[in-house]
């Protein structure tokens, strides 16, 4: 079945450092969605990719979408204390990856 | 709005227990989803239903039961506990009545579970 891969799975940054997370897909995606989870929260949604190459950006956060559709990353620029949580990619049949631990010290 | 409730918050169980993990949404929604979440190992999904009558089975459903009598209800029903169902549960739902995921997945905030 659709496997959803996520690396790294673990970063502690300094605060004002970049941050990516990738995510990697076996087979072809319909979309691509990237939740947040902060430590002991629920996962919440961030947003939605479709078209193949798209690009969307949300601040200091910046979503890509492969031109194959297989692979997915987010960057953050200027990394926050706010921004620790993990992250989470979600493949078109409800595949979610392992998610990447975003730890940010101040 | 709620948005997606669960009940309880936190529970302990001891081996062969039985208990109902409880979710409600109150947004109308036709799919809703229950995830368990253990260390390492992200969010995998248990069961699923498209809409009240329909459930079907996600990557991990053995040991669970669910059904879906109203669009606003999907219990989770463990029927002989164990120590390997020691998790963090999730239920989710969202607009839209198919399984490929292009609807915003709304949470709920999770119900703890230890069994001993």
């Amino acid at each position: 079945g659709q496997q959803v891969m996520q690396i790294p799975q673990y970063q502690h940054v300094q605060e004002g450092e970049d941050f990516t997370t990738y995510c990697n897909s076996s087979t072809t995606l319909s979309n691509i969605q990237w939740y947040k989870q902060r430590p002991g929260g629920h996962p919440v949604f961030l947003i939605q990719l479709v078209k193949s190459g798209e690009v969307k950006k949300q601040k200091r956060l910046t979503f890509q979408f492969g031109e194959a559709k297989k692979n997915s990353s987010l960057h953050i620029t200027a990394t926050q204390t706010t921004d620790v949580g993990t992250y989470f990619c979600a493949g078109g049949t409800l595949t979610f990856g392992k998610g990447t631990m975003l730890l940010v010290s101040p | 709005n709620a948005g997606v409730t669960q009940t309880p918050k936190f529970q302990v169980l001891k081996t062969g227990q039985s208990m109902t993990l409880q979710c409600a949404q109150d947004m109308n929604h036709e799919y809703m989803s229950w995830y368990r979440q253990d260390p390492g190992m992200g969010l995998r999904l248990i069961h699923y239903s498209v809409g009240a009558g329909i459930t079907d089975q996600g990557e991990v459903p053995n040991g669970y039961n669910v059904s879906r009598s109203t669009t606003e209800d999907f219990p989770l029903r463990l029927l002989s506990a164990a120590p390997s169902q020691t998790s963090v549960y999730f239920c989710a739902s969202s607009y839209g009545t198919g399984t490929d995921l292009r609807e915003t997945q709304y949470f709920g905030p999770g119900t703890r579970l230890l069994v001993l």
